[in-house]
């Protein structure tokens, strides 16, 4: 069974920083693209960033390129999402997402909260 | 960039009816990059339809999806109670992922 589990989450003050977390598991992790996609409370859906197999490719939403940055570590089956200078409008649930042209399964989220 | 815009903002219906869900493109896109997905309160997405019209492992038939070029429809043709939920679709192109903003199927 596929499994994508988030952590990291929190509380964390405007121009502070924050790493996610989304440890994968009951696949070939390095046959699959991976992404974080968004959503603020009540809100739609945002794509965040992608990363390619390897780790060689990576690609971010305009509102965060910069900012944020996307890696991997293949030998431990996580994908991370390092966030600096946050700002309120960063405040949503992050999903960590398996996929290629689109995202085939999901993990279930890890709210953040950007407030002083 | 492609904008996906989704259409009506919400629709009322009961169980057992019909429900004929709208995306459009700002310009035409490979429908072989153009998905769905369902999403229930306090749940992750769940994709239903990729390639404009083919159903995901365990979606049930009633769902189908179909379209071209700017003009998409996701279908369900009998409504349960649990397909109650917000639904997306969602288009890639050129290393950009997008979504359109949703369509609510409420219970009337």
């Amino acid at each position: 069974e596929v499994q994508l589990v988030e952590s990291g989450g929190g509380l964390v003050q405007p121009g502070g920083s924050l790493r996610l977390s989304c440890a994968a598991s009951g696949f070939t992790f390095t046959s699959y693209w991976m992404h974080w996609v968004r959503q603020a409370p009540g809100k739609g859906l945002v794509w965040v960033s992608h990363i390619n197999n390897y780790g060689s490719v990576t690609n971010y939403a305009d509102s965060v390129k910069g900012r944020f940055t996307i890696s991997r570590d293949n030998t431990m089956n996580t994908v991370y999402l390092q966030m600096n200078s946050l700002r309120a409008e960063d405040t949503a649930v992050y999903f960590c997402a398996r996929g290629g042209s689109n995202f085939d399964s999901w993990g279930q989220g890890t709210l953040v909260t950007v407030s002083s | 960039e492609i904008v996906l815009t989704q259409s009506p903002g919400t629709l009322s219906l009961s169980p057992g009816e019909r429900a004929t869900l709208s995306c459009r493109a700002s310009q035409s896109v490979d429908s072989s990059s153009l998905a769905w997905y369902q999403q229930k309160p306090g749940q992750a997405p769940r994709l239903l339809i990729y390639a404009a019209s083919s159903r995901a492992t365990a979606i049930p038939d009633r769902f189908s999806g179909s379209g071209s070029g700017t003009d998409f429809t996701l279908t369900i043709s009998r409504l349960e109670p649990e397909d109650f939920a917000v639904y997306y679709c969602q288009h890639y192109d050129s290393s950009l992922w997008t979504f359109g903003q949703g369509t609510k199927v409420e219970i009337k």
